[in-house]
């Protein structure tokens, strides 16, 4: 158990559709990042936030967005979805935000029919 | 275009032998190379790491080689056992330059056979 939180495991939508994700990071870890694993591809980096601030973005869609609240909790809001958006979505997080080593939560399976 | 390269989708050895994974990267500001293990139905988890400064870093079963030259890093795994079994990702970043995302390979997929 890495302690990082992410629901729902799965989800099943339709095209067209808003989905959001939520992560809760390990106790004490300021940063988050999510990540996007697509069918034999890589983990795909999509967006941190470091202690509520935006800190990096990646390859993240502007249908996609994101936020860090107060309690450090994340969300990853995924609109409009397409066919290609079916992936599994993983968060992550880390102490400071530059420690290298980030922990991983079990990841959400997102279905677009 | 991909940074972290991992050109053996797959890799299969006997329990007992020596498992190596290998992993090129293009990005030369990359400075810290992480392995990641992965099982069905889990997040990846953190197995061993080196910075730009070594060449090798060894952690019980688990030995990590880094050639800056080549750009290449290697994961040695001896002896292998069949828990090894897993998925597993090369990682890279580029701390000295205050990036702190790691950019990831697309795996190997490892299994050790009894």
């Amino acid at each position: 158990d890495s302690g990082v939180t992410q629901t729902p495991k799965h989800l099943i939508t339709a095209t067209g559709q808003r989905v959001t994700l939520r992560c809760s990071p390990r106790s004490g870890d300021l940063s988050v990042y999510w990540y996007q694993q697509s069918l034999d591809q890589g983990l795909q980096f999509l967006i941190q936030y470091y202690n509520g601030e935006e800190r990096a973005k990646g390859n993240i869609l502007e249908r996609f967005s994101a936020q860090q609240f107060p309690d450090l909790h994340s969300e990853l809001n995924l609109s409009s979805l397409e066919l290609g958006d079916s992936a599994l979505y993983f968060c992550a997080s880390s102490v400071r935000g530059n420690d290298g080593e980030l922990f991983f939560g079990e990841g959400s399976r997102l279905t677009v029919l | 275009d991909q940074q972290v390269k991992q050109n053996s989708p797959s890799l299969s050895v006997q329990e007992g032998r020596i498992s190596i994974l290998n992993c090129d990267y293009t990005n030369s500001m990359f400075d810290y190379f992480l392995w990641y293990k992965k099982y069905p139905a889990e997040g990846p988890t953190f197995l061993i790491s080196i910075s730009s400064i070594k060449d090798k870093n060894e952690d019980g079963r688990f030995t990590v080689f880094l050639n800056k030259s080549a750009k290449h890093l290697s994961l040695h795994i001896v002896p292998s056992q069949p828990g090894d079994s897993a998925v597993y990702f090369c990682a890279a970043s580029a701390r000295n330059r205050g990036s702190e995302k790691l950019v990831f390979g697309k795996g190997t997929k490892l299994t050790v056979n009894p």
